[in-house]
């Protein structure tokens, strides 16, 4: 069974950069998974930040962006607002249309 | 402004069966292929099955193939979730979403949910 692992939580304070990774049981992960990233905040449905690993949806703001970063799939935030606390799940597409989600991380703006 | 309004959720005892559909606005509809994804309480997602904008190919988790069938009525911009023998273990929220092709690939938008309990 594939397992995509993101860390559990992660802290940062405002103003600051921190960045979300995404790794595959599988091995390296590249574009070919093409790695999507989601915002969920309590209470609301997920909202779609980054498709095929680095590009934004049209609503996304500049401060977040995608990346391959040393086998992981990658989300940083630079400039972090209080509104970025939420919850940040990857989605990885394996072939024959199988799509696993990472467990998610918890961000929090402190 | 692309829209997704997922119904046809409720309570329903274990073992019995549920429909849930997805009615889709302002896009073409055919073109794009669609998922089923859910949330149990205080989880993470988890993806449940994929249509391809055609509606000629099926994907599911190993959850819950054999018991789920997902499919599209094209002429009614709609996407359906027939999930029968329920288990405890499917009690959720379900979203559907939409992918950026016809392929099951990127996800762009989806819908607010619909709450699934499984329980006697």
């Amino acid at each position: 069974q594939t397992v995509v692992t993101q860390e559990p939580s992660l802290t940062v304070s405002p103003g600051g950069t921190v960045t979300l990774t995404c790794a595959s049981s599988t091995g390296a992960v590249t574009s070919g998974y093409y790695p999507n990233w989601f915002q969920q905040k309590p209470g609301q449905a997920p909202r779609a930040l980054i498709y095929s690993t680095s590009n934004k949806q049209s609503w996304t703001p500049a401060r977040f962006s995608g990346s391959l970063l040393g086998g992981k799939a990658a989300l940083t935030l630079s400039g972090v607002q209080p509104e970025d606390e939420a919850e940040y799940y990857c989605l990885l597409y394996y072939g024959g249309a199988q799509l696993v989600f990472g467990g998610g991380t918890k961000l929090t703006v402190l | 402004e692309v829209q997704l309004v997922e119904s046809g959720g409720g309570l329903v005892q274990p073992g019995g069966s549920l429909r849930l559909s997805c009615a889709a606005s302002e896009f073409t509809f055919s073109s794009y292929a669609m998922s089923w994804v859910r949330q149990a309480p205080g989880k993470g997602l988890e993806w449940v099955s994929a249509l391809s904008g055609s509606g000629g190919s099926t994907y599911y988790a190993d959850s819950v193939k054999g018991r789920f069938t997902i499919s599209r009525d094209n002429s009614k911009n709609t996407l359906y979730l027939q999930m029968n023998s329920l288990r405890g273990e499917d009690t959720a929220v379900y979203y559907c979403a939409k992918h950026y092709s016809s392929s099951p690939k990127n996800v762009d938008v989806w819908g607010k949910g619909t709450t699934v309990t499984v329980s006697s």
